[in-house]
């Protein structure tokens, strides 16, 4: 079964930049598209990045996405860090048209 | 503005059947494109895939809990529906339902419901 598999947290400080890392198991992770799903504590996840890298309308460009098949990898960056990015995301992708899959998900602290 | 709302009792004992429902309003379950799914998250934990389905009825499940789950469509009332049999104390979590094109994103998510599998 195809799975993706995220690091379980990562840190950062105000302004600075972090990278999530999104790791298929399997055959070619940019075969699909790559979604990131941000979802702060008590509430419902809500997508910051679709299709790789498409922002969707209201979301900063601070936000961005990008897949690497050398490393079979997704990543999403988060630039100029700000205390309301302190949430869990989760990458999202396909095994074929009709089976998805989520990541582990990845605790974000702004220190 | 879609809207989607679960509805469904929130505790079920063990080994009974969970049964949620999905009322999409402000738009057509029968929207051409688009599948209906099923998000779950246990308490403290990650997100875990149940499954989707097509308003024609055609269906698709995690492997992992396929033999357990079924999900139906209701295009008179606008509503999809899921039914996890012989549910155990792991089966605890917020379930979701969401809206997603094929080899999209889930665009469109229901509050949550959180259902408590307990005797």
């Amino acid at each position: 079964n195809f799975m993706l598999t995220q690091p379980h947290s990562v840190a950062g400080s105000p302004g600075r930049t972090v990278t999530i890392s999104c790791t298929g198991s399997s055959g070619n992770i940019a075969a699909n598209y790559v979604q990131w799903y941000q979802q702060r504590p008590g509430s419902v996840p809500t997508t910051v990045i679709f299709e790789n890298n498409q922002r969707p309308s209201g979301v900063p460009d601070r936000f961005s996405g990008s897949v690497d098949s050398s490393s079979n990898s997704a990543s999403l960056t988060i630039s100029g860090l700000r205390t309301e990015d302190e949430a869990d995301y989760y990458c999202q992708s396909y095994d074929d048209s009709t089976h998805w899959v989520f990541g582990g998900g990845t605790k974000l602290t702004v220190l | 503005q879609l809207q989607l709302q679960e509805s469904g009792p929130g505790l079920v004992k063990p080994p009974e059947t969970l049964s949620l429902t999905c009322t999409v309003s402000g738009g057509s379950i029968t929207s051409s494109g688009y599948y209906w799914g099923w998000v779950r998250q246990p308490p403290g934990k990650g997100l875990e895939r149940i499954g989707s389905i097509y308003y024609s009825g055609a269906a698709y499940y995690n492997p992992s809990l396929q033999s357990r789950v079924a999900m139906s469509v209701d295009t008179s009332s606008n509503q999809f529906s899921l039914k996890l049999s012989s549910v155990t104390a792991a089966d605890t979590a917020i379930y979701y339902c969401v809206r997603h094109i094929s080899l999209g994103h889930f665009d469109y998510w229901g509050q949550g419901i959180l259902v408590t599998v307990s005797s």
